[in-house]
């Protein structure tokens, strides 16, 4: 997985409650990105991370927020978790490859049902 | 706005037979053209992507891809598939960026 890890793997939460997603690189990439799945959907991004301190909402931001206070970790937070953000979770990070261009890679995914 | 258009939810094929998955992306400017599989449980898993020169694009475990501009596809291809092929897979669009934008996904069901 790219040097891509996320925690926690699975999460059940109440709704209300604040939830943290963390993804951690160990590459130092200046990309990275949170994405939801869904059934039908595809992926869609939900923020996304151009280096530290330096983010920017991407399709579907209603509702989370992240941060980004070293090069390695990107911190997705659900301030009041609701029942239409349960969902599996995917970060991800740009890679640039040797002819110049950029190539996405994924981490393994946090499962989160919010009840 | 870019988009990507997956039109089958489900592609069965038997084992051995040749496997197409249909992509049609709409993006302005020239698009950079991906395809990720995903396995059960996993994360999504890079197979080939397109940014220019030859329209066939060669990928990990076989796979190949054709773009086609006239036709705004990215048409993924095998010449044999393993029931090993079996998995979801996802067509992706940019556009000279960083921000990809999914198709919806397409399940791949490889018969013995």
């Amino acid at each position: 997985d790219a040097g891509i890890t996320q925690s926690p793997r699975h999460k059940v939460t109440e709704t209300g409650t604040p939830v943290t997603l963390r993804c951690h690189q160990t590459e130092n990439h200046r990309y990275m990105y949170w994405y939801r799945q869904d059934p039908g959907h595809g992926l869609r991004l939900i923020h996304y991370s151009y280096g530290v301190k330096d983010t920017d909402k991407g399709e579907v931001s209603d509702g989370y927020s992240v941060s980004r206070s070293k090069t390695e970790d990107f911190l997705l937070t659900l301030e009041s978790a609701t029942s239409s953000q349960t969902s599996v979770y995917f970060c991800a990070i740009s890679v640039t490859s040797g002819d110049s261009t950029d190539t996405q890679y994924f981490g393994p995914g946090t499962r989160l049902t919010v009840l | 706005a870019q988009s990507v258009a997956q039109p089958e939810d489900q592609v069965n094929v038997a084992e051995g037979n040749p496997l197409t998955v249909k992509c049609t992306y709409s993006v302005s400017g020239n698009p950079y053209l991906f395809w990720y599989v995903q396995y059960p449980n996993r994360g999504l898993q890079f197979l080939l992507k397109y940014i220019t020169g030859d329209n066939l694009v060669k990928g990990s475990y076989g796979f190949e891809a054709e773009f086609n501009k006239s036709q705004t596809s990215f048409h993924l291809k095998k010449p044999s598939a393993l029931v090993s092929d079996s998995a979801l897979y996802f067509c992706a669009v940019s556009a000279a960026g960083n921000k990809l934008t999914f198709g919806g996904g397409t399940r791949v069901l490889v018969k013995p």
